[in-house]
């Protein structure tokens, strides 16, 4: 069964600073990758995902992930941060054939002004 | 992007009485739903995945008495909880994935369930 990690699980930054959290999976065959947004009491949202094509996905606010395959990671990155960026982000993939989504554990980004 | 309505969005029930939960697509078709829990400070736990017109599939370690689902058209999926204990207490995401290939499933606004 596929598997989800994210090794970071609460990330403080300053605004203006740079930020990537991390997503590795386990499986070995074809992946659907995701990553969402839980912003303080609201429901999750798809901050961006990978379907094929262009490893190098772009996003909604700024956010941008990279799928390397060889390292089953799909990293998330926002050059700058800002005070709104506080919330929770959960990676997630979906593999071939399937259709549940598994997700990590979670990362909480709290961004100071 | 697509709507889902999850309602009720809190509810308190007493002990040893069933609860249900709604989940509609609102502006799609969804063949698949999902219903999800989320502990406190804990990530999404996947409880079953529900298919239009069949049975849903449990995941390991859900009791399917306990947390039935019912999945009788497109746009809708409940979830009841039944005999509700303080331990059922947490708050139940459902997500709806649409039957066309190559799209996100889109997420409720999730319930958070009191047991008391």
């Amino acid at each position: 069964a596929q598997s989800v990690s994210q090794h970071n699980h609460h990330v403080i930054l300053s605004e203006a600073a740079s930020l990537e959290l991390g997503c590795n999976y386990s499986y070995g065959g074809t992946v659907n990758l995701f990553w969402y947004v839980q912003y303080p009491g609201q429901h999750l949202q798809l901050l961006l995902k990978y379907f094929s094509g262009d490893p190098l996905v772009k996003g909604i606010k700024g956010f941008e992930a990279e799928f390397i395959k060889s390292k089953f990671s799909f990293n998330l990155r926002k050059p700058s941060v800002q005070w709104s960026d506080t919330a929770e982000y959960f990676c997630a993939v979906r593999t071939g054939g399937y259709q549940k989504v598994t997700f990590g554990t979670g990362t909480k980004l709290q961004v100071i002004p | 992007g697509a709507v889902v309505s999850q309602h009720p969005s809190r509810v308190i029930c007493k002990s040893g009485t069933s609860v249900k939960i709604e989940c509609r697509s609102l502006d799609f078709q969804a063949t698949t739903m999902f219903w999800y829990r989320q502990f406190p400070k804990k990530s999404l736990m996947l409880m079953a995945t529900s298919n239009e017109g069949s049975k849903a599939t449990y995941e390991q370690g859900v009791e399917k008495d306990k947390f039935l689902i019912n999945h009788a058209s497109l746009t809708l999926s409940t979830l009841t909880v039944t005999s509700a204990h303080p331990e059922d207490s947490s708050f139940y995401i459902c997500s709806a994935l649409p039957w066309t290939e190559n799209t996100e499933a889109f997420f409720g606004q999730g319930t958070r369930l009191t047991v008391v």
